[in-house]
């Protein structure tokens, strides 16, 4: 089974239909993010959170809320969806490790690909 | 604003050559960089973490890393098709997420 798990795989919606995407982590870390991904422009913050009372506004956060659940679970919502926001969506999670080791490495989940029509 | 520059090829090579892909940070206080694969429409994935000065090794890959110059890079020896995919830099430093480059997409050719 997936360590961070995302759904749905891929969703068509319509503009100004509002569209949770969900992920759930088993890795038992305590930092999740989201970020999408549009060709030539890589990689884009929208959201992160690195306890349940924690958020925090990326780089791209306008258009998106989100919800901690629990330390497990981190949802994107897209209240009012638009077609520019088409684009593969990934979840993401972090353990800091103050210790050492190989901190702060982010590990994927396999991506929501959503279509706004 | 913290950013990372790569270049965005493709960078070709062909098969069982070195494929060298090459990063610059504009943080000197980062403390944190890594290099992961992402094949087209898939996750990334990590393949290299390196936090100090220097060289890491792991298989065919080894990562290269000079904070004085702000710069990263990663070679893959031997190189083969199946390293056909776009390298994500990354870095990172204290609290905050990582920073990531665009990508490097990287095609080897048989």
């Amino acid at each position: 089974d997936a360590d961070v798990t995302q759904t749905p795989r891929n969703r068509i919606t319509k503009t100004g239909k509002r569209i949770m995407l969900e992920c759930s982590q088993t890795k038992g870390h305590d930092r999740m993010y989201w970020y999408r991904q549009d060709p030539g422009l890589g990689l884009r913050l929208i959201y992160y959170s690195f306890d349940v009372k924690d958020i925090n506004k990326g780089e791209i956060s306008d258009g998106y809320s989100v919800s901690r659940q629990a330390q497990a679970k981190f949802s994107l919502s897209l209240e009012s969806a638009i077609p520019n926001q088409t684009a593969l969506y990934f979840c993401a999670t972090s353990d800091p490790d103050p210790t050492g080791g190989d901190k702060n490495i982010q590990y994927f989940g396999a991506g929501t690909r959503l279509s706004v029509l | 604003q913290k950013e990372v520059e790569q270049n965005s090829g493709p960078l070709s090579v062909p098969e069982g050559a070195i494929a060298s892909l090459n990063c610059t940070y504009s943080d000197r206080v980062s403390q944190s960089f890594f290099w992961y694969r992402q094949y087209s429409g898939k996750s990334p994935e990590l393949i290299m973490s390196i936090y100090s000065n220097g060289d890491k090794e792991d298989g065919r890959f080894t990562a290269q890393l000079n904070k004085a110059s702000q710069y990263v890079s990663l070679l893959i020896r031997d190189s083969q098709p199946s390293d056909s995919a776009t390298y994500l830099c990354a870095f990172g430093w204290g609290n905050t997420p990582l920073v990531f480059g665009k990508g490097t997409r990287l095609s080897v050719i048989a």
